[in-house]
């Protein structure tokens, strides 16, 4: 079974350059959830849907960041203009999410997309 | 709120000998669960076990336990025999009945086994 699918794998951009990472969830995930991991700041929630709608964007730290998820199968996270400090991996991971209080629902995390932004 | 604290930033293990990755939480919610990831140096999340805020008994998967103390509001991962491919590092997380289904992560121990 095809996990969840992130591209590309690495990334490296020019400060003010528009980045857009992909993100394909697992087949009949209802959940998504964008992370960004730093050395600094360890793993971050950025945005997650349910559904297809965004639930919370607390996360998105500025207006640069923006997420979409036009359907089911399909999420971009970008980032415009892009600047050295958003240098990070980012993670996108899914989850079945039959429903919005099940605790015991793991996440399932892509490879990751390694971000460099000189 | 939520908050996750893993206060060992590095780790050494003797190959073979177990290990025990200390963690705590903190939550209102009396529903919640908790998870621990290993991230290897490629840099994948893979999952290793969960436990329940209601289940009777500590979780084990193989290796694998998790020392679950509610009250003290701690969730300490025991890896027994551990193998050199342990080396990694290790997240505890949280999710609680009012998150929707976000987790929460600590910040991570790095374990290394030394042959």
């Amino acid at each position: 079974d095809a996990g969840v699918i992130q591209s590309p794998r690495h990334e490296v951009t020019e400060m003010g350059q528009e980045v857009t990472l992909r993100c394909k969830p697992i087949s009949g995930h209802n959940s998504l959830f964008w992370y960004r991991q730093t050395m600094m700041r360890g793993l971050e929630l950025l945005i997650y849907f349910n559904n297809n709608v965004p639930i919370d964007d607390s996360g998105m730290p500025e207006d640069r960041f923006s997420a979409k998820m036009p359907n089911a199968s399909f999420s971009t996270l970008k980032i415009q203009p892009s600047e050295p400090r958003d240098s990070a991996v980012y993670f996108c991971a899914s989850r079945p999410g039959q429903g919005l209080r099940t605790a015991n629902e793991k996440l399932f995390f892509g490879s990751g997309t390694q971000l460099s932004v000189l | 709120a939520q908050k996750i604290t893993q206060t060992q930033p590095g780790m050494f293990v003797q190959e073979k000998e177990a290990v025990t990755l200390d963690c705590t939480y903190d939550t209102s919610d009396p529903s919640y669960g908790l998870f621990w990831y290993k991230q290897p140096s490629s840099g994948e999340m893979i999952f290793l076990i969960y436990q329940g805020s209601y289940d009777q008994q500590n979780a084990t998967e193989g290796r694998y336990s998790l020392n679950f103390q509610k009250a003290r509001k701690s969730a300490n991962l025991v890896i027994s025999a551990s193998q050199l491919g342990d080396s990694a590092m290790y997240f505890c997380a949280m999710r609680d009945g009012g998150s929707q289904g976000n987790l929460i992560f600590g910040k991570g121990t790095k374990l290394s086994v030394k042959p």
